[in-house]
C-alpha cells in the first residue's frame, strides 16, 4: 500500500498570508494525485486533481505542483473560509490512499 | 448536476452487518465511465478508501477490508450499496459515497454529505 505523508500536521497562518502544504508519496504517482479540503462537519471537497488541475469552481488562489514524489498545495492569499483540514490522495495504485491531513488554523 | 445521499442505520451491533445505501440523483448510475465509491472516516481521523464499483459492475476493494466488503448497485433505482460484515467498534465512522471525475480520472469529484455509523451493543 502506498504511503502518503503530509507535512506539517498543523500550519498556523494569518488571513492574507501564503500557505504551503506538502505531501510526499512513497512511490512515483505519474501525477495521479488530488487535494481535498474538509471543513468541520462537511464532506471533503475536491480542489486539485492530476497534481495541478483546479477542479470546477475552485478559486485561482489554490494551486498544485509536483516535483518527483513531492507534491505541494499552495494557497496564495488565505481567506477566512480556507482554514480547514487538507488531504492529499494518490489514485495511481490500488488501494487508493490518503495522507493523514494538514490542519490549517488561524494564527 | 449529480448529487449523492447516504442512508442507513446509525447504530449497528457488533458482529452484525452494516448496510448503507447511496441514492444518486441528477444522472443515471449507468451513464458514462464512472467509479462509484465508498470512503469512511473515524471521528477525528483521516480518510480510508473502502472500495469502488464501476459502471460495468466490476469492483475493487481495499485489501484491508476485502473479506468483509461488498459493493453493489440497483440500476433500476439508481442506487448503490455498501455491505460490511462482522463489524466491530473499529468500524465506527462517518461513511461517504462519492463519484469520480469519470473517463479514468479517478479523483473524487462529487461526495455525499456522509452518514455516521456507530458500532455498539
Amino acid at each position: 500500500e502506498m504511503v502518503m505523508t503530509q507535512s506539517p500536521a498543523t500550519l498556523s497562518a494569518s488571513p492574507g498570508e501564503r500557505a504551503t502544504l506538502s505531501c510526499r508519496a512513497s512511490q512515483s504517482l505519474s501525477s495521479n494525485l488530488a487535494w481535498y479540503q474538509q471543513r468541520p462537519g462537511q464532506a471533503p471537497r475536491l480542489l486539485i486533481y492530476f497534481a495541478s488541475v483546479r477542479a470546477t469552481g475552485v478559486p485561482a488562489r489554490f494551486s498544485g505542483s509536483e516535483s518527483g514524489t513531492e507534491f505541494t498545495l499552495t494557497i496564495s492569499s488565505l481567506q477566512s473560509e480556507d482554514f480547514a483540514v487538507y488531504y492529499c490522495q494518490q489514485y495511481n495504485n490500488w488501494p487508493f490512499t490518503f495522507g493523514q491531513g494538514t490542519k490549517l488554523e488561524i494564527k | 448536476q449529480v448529487q449523492l445521499q447516504e442512508s442507513g442505520p446509525g447504530l449497528v451491533k457488533p458482529s452484525q452487518t452494516l448496510s448503507l445505501t447511496c441514492t444518486v440523483s441528477g444522472d443515471s448510475i449507468i451513464n458514462g465511465y464512472y467509479y462509484w465509491s465508498w470512503i469512511r472516516q473515524p471521528a477525528g481521523k483521516g480518510l480510508e478508501y473502502i472500495g469502488r464499483l464501476y459502471t460495468s459492475g466490476n469492483t475493487d476493494y481495499n485489501p484491508s477490508l476485502k473479506s468483509r466488503v461488498t459493493i453493489s448497485m440497483d440500476t433500476s433505482k439508481n442506487l448503490f450499496f455498501l455491505n460490511l460484515t462482522s463489524v466491530s467498534a473499529a468500524d465506527t465512522a462517518v461513511y461517504y459515497c462519492a463519484r469520480d471525475y469519470g473517463d479514468y480520472e479517478f479523483a473524487l469529484k462529487t461526495w455525499g454529505q456522509g452518514t455516521m455509523v456507530t458500532v455498539s451493543s
